[in-house]
C-alpha cells in the first residue's frame, strides 16, 4: 500500500521566514511532486523530480525552490514567505515510465501572516 | 498548454444520481481519472479510462469518454452523504504531464 506523508497538516509561518515543507514515500517511486490547491483554480504544479537530485519547474515555481537529496524525500523550500502563499500544498509519487497514476500525501495548509 | 475544466459546484438529494462533467484540450491524452477529495485529505484516486475506451463501470461508477468532443463524465449512481467531497478530473499523456481540473465541489442533500 503507497503512503505519501507530509511533515505537517497545518503550518502558521509570518511574512519573510524560511519555510520547509517535507514530502516521504515509502514506495521507491522515482517521480515526485509539489502542488499547491487554491480554491477554483484546482491544482497547480510548482515543481517536479524524475529522480534525486533532479528537479523541474512545473508552472509556477516563482517564490520556491525544491530539494531531493534522497529517492524518498521532496522538500519544498519557500526562501521567504509572503501571503500570497497561503494555500494548501500537496505532495505526490508515482513510479516512473509506467502508466501509473499519483499517489498523493494529505497535505499541508500553510497560512503566511 | 492543455486545459481542464469542470464545473465548480453540484448539489443532489441523497439516492439520486450525479453527473460531474469534465472537458479537456489535449488531443493526445492517453489516461484521464478521476480523484476525489475529502475535506481536509490529499486526492483519492477513483477510476481512470484509457483513451481507446468508451465507458468503464465500477460498481456505483461510471465514467463516459467521449473523445471526439474530449468530454468526460463521472457519474455515480445512489449518491450518498458520503461522496460529499471535491472531485477533480485530471488528464495525463502516458502518465506524464497531469493535468488536473480545478475541481467539481459535490454537495449532497438528505
Amino acid at each position: 500500500d503507497v503512503k505519501v506523508t507530509q511533515s505537517s497538516r497545518y503550518l502558521v509561518k509570518r511574512t519573510g521566514e524560511k519555510v520547509f515543507l517535507e514530502c516521504v514515500q515509502d514506495m521507491d517511486h522515482e517521480n515526485m511532486f509539489w502542488y499547491r490547491q487554491d480554491p477554483g483554480l484546482g491544482l497547480r504544479l510548482i515543481y517536479f523530480s524524475y529522480d534525486v537530485k533532479m528537479k523541474e519547474k512545473g508552472d509556477i515555481p516563482e517564490g520556491y525552490s525544491v530539494s531531493r537529496e534522497k529517492k524518498e524525500r521532496f522538500s519544498l523550500i519557500l526562501e521567504s514567505a509572503s501571503t500570497n502563499q497561503t494555500s494548501m500544498y500537496l505532495c505526490a509519487s508515482r513510479l516512473a515510465g509506467g502508466t501509473d497514476t499519483q499517489y498523493f500525501g494529505p497535505g499541508t495548509r500553510l497560512t503566511v501572516l | 498548454g492543455e486545459d481542464v475544466e469542470q464545473s465548480l459546484f453540484l448539489s443532489v438529494r441523497e439516492g439520486d444520481s450525479s453527473v460531474i462533467n469534465c472537458t479537456y484540450t489535449d488531443s493526445s491524452s492517453t489516461y484521464l481519472y478521476w480523484y476525489k477529495q475529502e475535506p481536509g485529505a490529499g486526492l483519492q484516486l477513483l477510476t481512470y479510462i484509457f483513451s481507446n475506451m468508451d465507458m468503464k463501470q465500477d460498481q456505483r461508477l461510471t465514467v463516459l469518454l467521449n473523445k471526439k468532443d474530449k468530454h468526460l463524465s463521472l457519474r455515480i449512481a445512489d449518491t450518498q452523504t458520503g461522496d460529499s467531497a471535491i472531485y477533480f478530473c485530471a488528464e495525463s499523456n502516458y502518465g506524464q504531464n497531469f493535468v488536473f481540473g480545478p475541481g467539481t465541489r459535490l454537495s449532497v442533500l438528505p
